[in-house]
């Protein structure tokens, strides 16, 4: 049973514009959310957070919304940079599991 | 500051051998998370430790087992290796009760 769905495996987006990716969870006992990128050959990276009481988290060029009542968050990049080319992976937990439930990720390609 | 590492790199072993993969938190944490990411999924949780004990584990068969050192850095072990248990296996830490893990670059097992 997959509880965090990403649902587009791939996303090319050109160089300056917005980069949208999504993901869907199905465990409604899921309170806090983060997104990691990895490159090839490295661990994931945390990239930023959000907590269910929030609907919306910026970091710089970096924003994560939260739909709660539709179990959706999207992670907006803008403007997109070359360097954002890697795998993004959404995921889950809830308070005092510390276990984090992935998705399957999604590779963005930035085209320059 | 020294982020989360891990050894060897890659690994090559044969069906029923076993494995030992090592891992050092990052300075200052004190709990250790070990994840499988298979080819094409996202990271899959095995299991915790924190003050040397397993905290809670993930669907692994008891084939999986770990331990954690007094400094914090932890071992896993695979025993009776079967070829589906070839993967990226990844380790993170935190602190007690952070939602935020930090993960290292992994280990790729190989099992022929």
């Amino acid at each position: 049973d997959q509880q965090v769905k990403q649902n587009s495996p791939s996303l090319s987006v050109q160089e300056g514009r917005i980069s949208i990716l999504n993901c869907d969870y199905t465990n409604s006992m899921f309170d806090y959310f983060l997104w990691y990128k990895k490159y090839p050959a490295e661990g994931p990276t945390f990239l930023i957070s959000i907590s269910s009481i929030k609907d919306k988290n910026e970091d710089g060029r970096f924003t994560v919304f939260l739909n709660k009542s539709a179990k959706h968050l999207s992670l907006h990049i803008v403007p997109s940079q070359p360097g954002d080319s890697a795998v993004y992976f959404c995921a889950a937990d809830n308070f005092g599991n510390e276990k984090l439930t992935f998705g399957t990720g999604t590779r963005l390609t930035i085209i320059p | 500051d020294a982020g989360v590492t891990q050894s060897p790199t890659h690994l090559i072993k044969t069906r029923g051998q076993q494995v030992t993969l090592r891992c050092s938190p990052k300075s200052g944490h004190d709990t250790v998370s070990w994840y499988q990411q298979a080819l094409g999924q996202g990271p899959q949780f095995i299991f915790q430790y924190y003050e040397e004990e397993e905290r809670q584990r993930g669907n692994f068969p008891d084939r999986f087992s770990g331990h954690q050192f007094p400094n914090y850095s932890s071992e896993l072990n695979v025993n009776a290796l079967l070829l589906g248990d070839s993967a990226l296996y990844l380790c993170a830490s935190s602190f007690l009760g952070a939602y935020e893990q930090y993960f290292g670059p992994g280990t790729r097992l190989t099992v022929t």
